[in-house]
């Protein structure tokens, strides 16, 4: 079975700085990745995923992660956040065999304050 | 664009109620989900279904079943509800395998207060 881990339960950030939000994954098999945002009472939102190739992956509204499978990891950064980002990431992995079948980390909340 | 409707943003119960929770999508996906979503654990996979009367467990399926008549509609079922299943419930539908940009579509969830 594979499994998520988000490293930080909460990460607060001033407005115009950059953030990174850590998660680690383990699984014995290829999996896929995620990353989700959940803005306060809205649904949740595909920020971007790893299916293959390019290990940098570009998402909406200027964020990145990048997939490094020795380290497990797929971190996602942003070099410059708003008040906007406030919100809840949740980082998640599926297996290529069992597409959909997410699991989800723990969440990471975002706090910007200016 | 695609949308998966859930029928009840907010549901109050009794406890030994039976409660249903309703989700549609429109676009004629194969593959339905549902979750729950609590502080702290993120979202944990109740019951999924991959096809019209085809559904599988997930890692919670205790205490819930689904049912799947039609394509369009998933049903998650409290037998009988019970205070630890006070949570937020998010359904989700997939992309037909093969389709060029496979994704996870959400509904905005029903939060549902067990009393």
């Amino acid at each position: 079975a594979q499994s998520v881990t988000q490293l930080d339960s909460q990460v607060p950030v001033f407005e115009e700085a950059p953030v990174e939000l850590r998660c680690n994954y383990s699984s014995s098999v290829s999996v896929y990745l995620f990353w989700y945002v959940q803005y306060p009472n809205q649904g949740l939102q595909l920020l971007l995923k790893y299916l293959s190739g390019s290990t940098l992956v570009k998402g909406i509204n200027g964020f990145e992660a990048e997939f490094n499978k020795s380290q497990t990891s797929f971190h996602l950064r942003k070099p410059s956040v708003h008040i906007s980002d406030t919100a809840e990431y949740f980082c998640a992995v599926t297996r290529t065999d069992s597409w959909g079948k997410l699991q989800f980390g723990a969440g990471t909340q975002v706090v910007v304050t200016p | 664009d695609v949308k998966v409707t859930q029928s009840s943003r907010y549901l109050v119960k009794r406890t030994g109620e039976k409660v249903f929770l309703e989700c549609v999508q429109d676009m004629d996906h194969e593959n339905m989900f549902w979750y729950r979503q609590d502080p702290g654990l993120g979202l944990r996979l109740i019951y999924f279904s991959y096809d019209v009367k085809m559904k599988e467990k997930g890692d919670i399926p205790e205490g819930y079943s689904v049912s799947r008549e039609k394509k369009e509609r998933f049903s998650l079922i409290l037998e009988s509800a019970s205070t630890n299943q006070t949570s937020m419930y998010l359904c989700a539908s997939r992309t037909n395998p093969g389709a060029t940009n496979e994704k996870l579509f959400f509904g905005s969830g029903t939060q549902l207060s067990v009393l």
